[in-house]
């Protein structure tokens, strides 16, 4: 079953505007993984944290997570239009070997 | 793209007939996975591998079957295909059980069923 489910579906933003996508889990993580998908390509990982982690920076994105919501976001500062894509988050399940992914928030940036 | 590659990369096949995706990697890890990609539904796992000759369902793992007779090669097989298995299939895999080890994905597998 789904673990990591994203909000909004798809976001629609003007290039230089911060994004925001939100994921909401079920169970309890030791970690949340965010991906990247272009289209007719396979996901890049973009980010991890941990569960006793609440913010971690990488270039423009800032993921936050807060266990006591079960939620996680993705903010990307400054979007571009090369930022259009899909984003996934994901949460292992069971044992640390199977992660398993939301629906995605399909993101585009208009230039 | 982390030395995987996935082969056909587009494939139409009749319903009932068997279809093999192949998925080689040359990084030498020890997990491999199988996810399908719908709209609507994001990715599911369908099976996955932790070594060789080792192998374990995933959440949407009926009407496939999977091997692995070396760490390099992880096969997906669908022995009667159906048109529910129309979808974009893609392989990944994990160097390291740690759970900070990400997933490399393959550039993905088009197959349509007809």
């Amino acid at each position: 079953s789904q673990q990591g489910e994203e909000d909004p579906q798809a976001l629609s933003i003007q290039e230089g505007e911060n994004a925001t996508m939100n994921c909401s889990y079920k169970t309890s993580i030791n970690n949340l993984q965010w991906y990247r998908q272009n289209s007719g390509r396979g996901l890049v990982h973009l980010i991890l944290i941990r569960s006793n982690e609440r913010e971690k920076h990488s270039g423009r994105l800032r993921v936050t997570l807060d266990t006591s919501k079960k939620s996680s976001s993705l903010l990307i500062t400054a979007s571009r239009a090369a930022d259009t894509a899909s984003y996934f988050c994901a949460t292992p399940q069971g044992g640390s070997e199977k992660l398993v992914f939301g629906k995605g928030t399909k993101l585009t940036v208009n230039p | 793209d982390a030395g995987i590659t996935q082969s056909p990369r587009h494939k139409v096949t009749e319903t009932g007939t068997p279809v093999t995706l192949r998925c080689h990697q040359t990084e030498n890890h020890r997990y491999m996975y199988w996810y399908r990609q719908d709209p609507g539904h994001g990715l599911r796992l369908i099976h996955y591998s932790y070594g060789v000759k080792d192998t374990d369902k995933g959440e949407v793992s009926d009407g496939y079957s999977v091997s692995r007779s070396k760490t390099e090669d992880f096969l997906l097989t669908l022995e009667s295909a159906t048109s529910s298995q129309t979808s974009v299939y893609f392989c990944a895999i994990k160097g390291s059980v740690l759970d900070n080890s990400p997933l490399h994905f393959g550039n993905g597998t088009r197959l349509t069923v007809t």
